[in-house]
């Protein structure tokens, strides 16, 4: 069965610290990889999202993600991080078809002003 | 913008209660999802419905039923509320393999 590592729990920054989170997956075929946010008291929603071509994908509030297939990996990316990108994030999954995602654990960022 | 919509968002039910949670999307999506939401345990799907009365389970099942008699509408149940049923519940829905869009979601508590 497929699986989703994200590797930090938890963790804490101050304001303009540059993150970088990582995910693994273990499936070695066709992925499709999403990042979700959720804001304290607020629903997930999707950051960024990689279906096909450049592995280096943007998405919202400046935040980015590396593909790198030979690394099973997908690890997302802020070069300067806000007290506002404060929330948990998720890493996500659709391999071999299917349409049902696999989540990772969550990472939780709280960030110091 | 595919808006999903839970019918509730804090629920109190007492111990054999049965409860319904009610989901409804917008967007003519074909799949969707309950799931719940456990600090440290991340999501955990418990059931997923690609078509109108078509059901598969999920990681976590148990103490749980779902219907789906219309495109738009997801419904789970809780047939008798358990104490450890007492979770964050979220409802998403998608367009094939595309991102899901997720619902507010219900905290229901167990009494």
């Amino acid at each position: 069965a497929q699986s989703v590592s994200q590797h930090n729990h938890h963790v804490i920054l101050s304001e303009a610290a540059s993150l970088e989170l990582g995910c693994n997956y273990s499936y070695g075929g066709t992925v499709n990889l999403f990042w979700y946010v959720q804001y304290p008291g607020q629903h997930l929603q999707l950051l960024l999202k990689y279906f096909s071509g450049d592995p280096l994908v943007k998405g919202i509030k400046g935040f980015e993600a590396e593909f790198i297939k030979s690394k099973f990996s997908f690890n997302l990316r802020k070069p300067s991080v806000q007290w506002s990108d404060t929330a948990e994030y998720f890493c996500a999954v659709k391999s071999g078809g299917s349409y049902i995602p696999t989540f990772g654990r969550g990472t939780s960022l709280i960030v110091h002003p | 913008d595919v808006k999903v919509t839970q019918s509730s968002r804090y629920l109190v039910k007492r111990t054999g209660e049965k409860v319904f949670l009610e989901c409804v999307q917008d967007m003519d999506h074909e799949n969707m999802f309950w799931y719940r939401q456990d600090p440290g345990l991340g999501l955990r799907l418990i059931y997923f419905s690609y078509d109108v009365k078509m059901k598969e389970k999920g990681d976590i099942p148990e103490g749980y039923s779902v219907s789906r008699e219309k495109k738009e509408r997801f419904s789970l149940i809780l047939e008798s509320a358990s104490t450890n049923q007492t979770s964050m519940y979220l409802c998403a829905s998608s367009l094939l393999q595309g991102y899901d869009t997720f619902g507010s979601g219900t905290r229901l508590t167990v009494v």
